[in-house]
């Protein structure tokens, strides 16, 4: 069965400090897609990256970035030189079969950047 | 270029009403899904609609209705509703035909029920 486990409920860190968002995931398909996805106080989820299971590489998008292990089936994300306005509520998701049809996601991790 | 909207933003009900809560996906986009998000977890599928069909369903009951229209523009319905419907209800959309497309939320309904 797919599952998504975010093992961290909420984080506070100081501005400018990196921080790391846990995501460690359940499937039993060869191919799948893994997404992080921001909520802030607005409510509307923004889509951050979408992984493909067959491409381990890692990612960097500005102070973003991402860290794909198959081998513990991990796919967490780092924010470098954080801000306030990272402040969220950030959710890790997978969905099966190369497919967004259904995407299952986490509990979230409560991110608090403190100034 | 819209994203994808959702209307009302804020619905208050009582137990046993029934609601319907409106999406129009982000131009050029022909699917739509709905999530159910209870205050602290993560969004849950409720199903997706694809040529005016439902096209696939996760575990919520058949209280849970949908429907989508030529225009690709959707609604969800609840019937007799219960107070554990509280909620912020997800659209995100899609376009079928592209593999390489993922699904784009909108700002969510947030339904409390009395």
């Amino acid at each position: 069965a797919q599952k998504v486990t975010q093992a961290q409920t909420e984080i506070s860190v100081v501005e400018k400090e990196d921080v790391t968002l846990d995501c460690v995931y359940e499937t039993r398909d060869t191919t799948y897609y893994l997404f992080w996805y921001k909520q802030p106080p607005s409510g509307e989820l923004v889509f951050l990256i979408r992984r493909n299971s067959f491409d381990e590489q890692n990612e960097i998008s500005g102070r973003y970035s991402w860290n794909f292990q198959k081998s513990t089936s991990s796919f967490n994300f780092t924010i470098t030189a954080s801000q306030v306005v990272d402040s969220a509520v950030y959710f890790c998701a997978l969905s099966e079969e190369n497919r967004d049809d259904k995407i299952i996601f986490g509990k979230g991790t409560r991110l608090h950047i403190l100034p | 270029d819209a994203g994808v909207t959702q209307s009302p933003t804020h619905l208050i009900k009582t137990r046993g009403q029934q609601v319907t809560l409106r999406c129009s996906p982000k131009s050029g986009h022909d699917t739509v899904s709905w999530y159910q998000q209870a205050l602290g977890q993560g969004p849950q599928f409720i199903f997706q609609y694809y040529e005016e069909e439902e096209r696939q369903r996760g575990n919520f009951p058949d209280r849970f209705s949908g429907h989508q229209f030529p225009n690709y523009s959707s609604e969800l319905n609840v019937n007799a509703l219960l107070l554990g419907d509280s909620a912020l209800y997800l659209c995100a959309s899609s376009f079928v035909g592209h593999s390489t497309d993922t699904q784009y939320f909108g700002p969510g309904t947030r339904l409390t029920v009395l």
